[in-house]
């Protein structure tokens, strides 16, 4: 049972690259969320999809886009990325309802 | 706008005592999730509040909600050196069970022995 598999793990872009990271979760969740990391300022939430077609804004999604066309797929695209994207992203997912979320390993992500 | 605070941002504490971690959040919400990150990992998922009044224990840990109070504690119970990590409190940005959580700045627990 692999979980919430986060691909790549390192990345280094330059300024105006664009790139898509990937999620990928085998447990049927319906529930997944991407959240970025940085230094004092815990996760903060990028954005989150209840199903399969439906996704919706979290408190930093400028700069971020996704889809989700299957349950199990959730990507996150950098359209143009910038230094202040540099960061930890995780992917995580959940069952519907009151459960905590599963977390993957994170892609530390920097823009030079 | 829903914030999050955790106190203490560090705690430093030797094996064996107790010491009580602290979350705060500005919005009714009856759920409240602890996470444990330990250095350079992921997170991983301790305990899911779902109530007023809830409380939960695993090993050293326990956790409990006063929705009405809008806290949370993480209480550490003889602490081990291997429960060094940071802890992370978070709240349902909508207040129900839709999981989009807002998550604190967490607590660095440092614990010496």
């Amino acid at each position: 049972n692999a979980g919430v598999t986060q691909t790549p793990k390192f990345q280094v872009l330059k300024t105006g690259q664009s790139m898509t990271l990937q999620c990928a979760q085998d447990m049927n969740h319906e529930y997944m969320s991407w959240y970025r990391q940085d230094p004092g300022m815990g996760l903060r939430l990028i954005h989150y999809s209840v199903g399969a077609g439906i996704t919706d804004q979290g408190e930093v999604p400028n700069g971020y886009n996704v889809s989700r066309s299957t349950t199990e797929d959730f990507p996150l695209r950098l359209l143009s990325a910038a230094p202040s994207q540099t960061s930890v992203y995780f992917c995580a997912s959940s069952p519907a309802g009151n459960y905590g979320y599963t977390f993957g390993s994170g892609t530390r992500l920097t823009v030079v | 706008e829903l914030k999050v605070e955790q106190n203490p941002l560090f705690l430093s504490m030797q094996e064996g005592k107790n010491y009580t971690i602290y979350c705060n959040y500005s919005t009714t919400s009856d759920r409240l999730y602890w996470y444990r990150q330990d250095p350079g990992k992921s997170l991983e998922s301790l305990f899911v509040l779902l109530s007023n009044g809830a409380v939960k224990q695993e090993g050293r840990l326990m956790a409990s909600l006063d929705t009405k109070a809008r806290l949370s504690t993480l209480h550490i119970t003889a602490a081990v050196h291997d429960l060094s990590a940071t802890y992370f409190c978070a709240v349902d940005m909508e207040g129900g069970a839709t999981n989009k959580l807002i998550f604190g700045t967490g607590t660095l627990l440092a614990v010496q022995p």
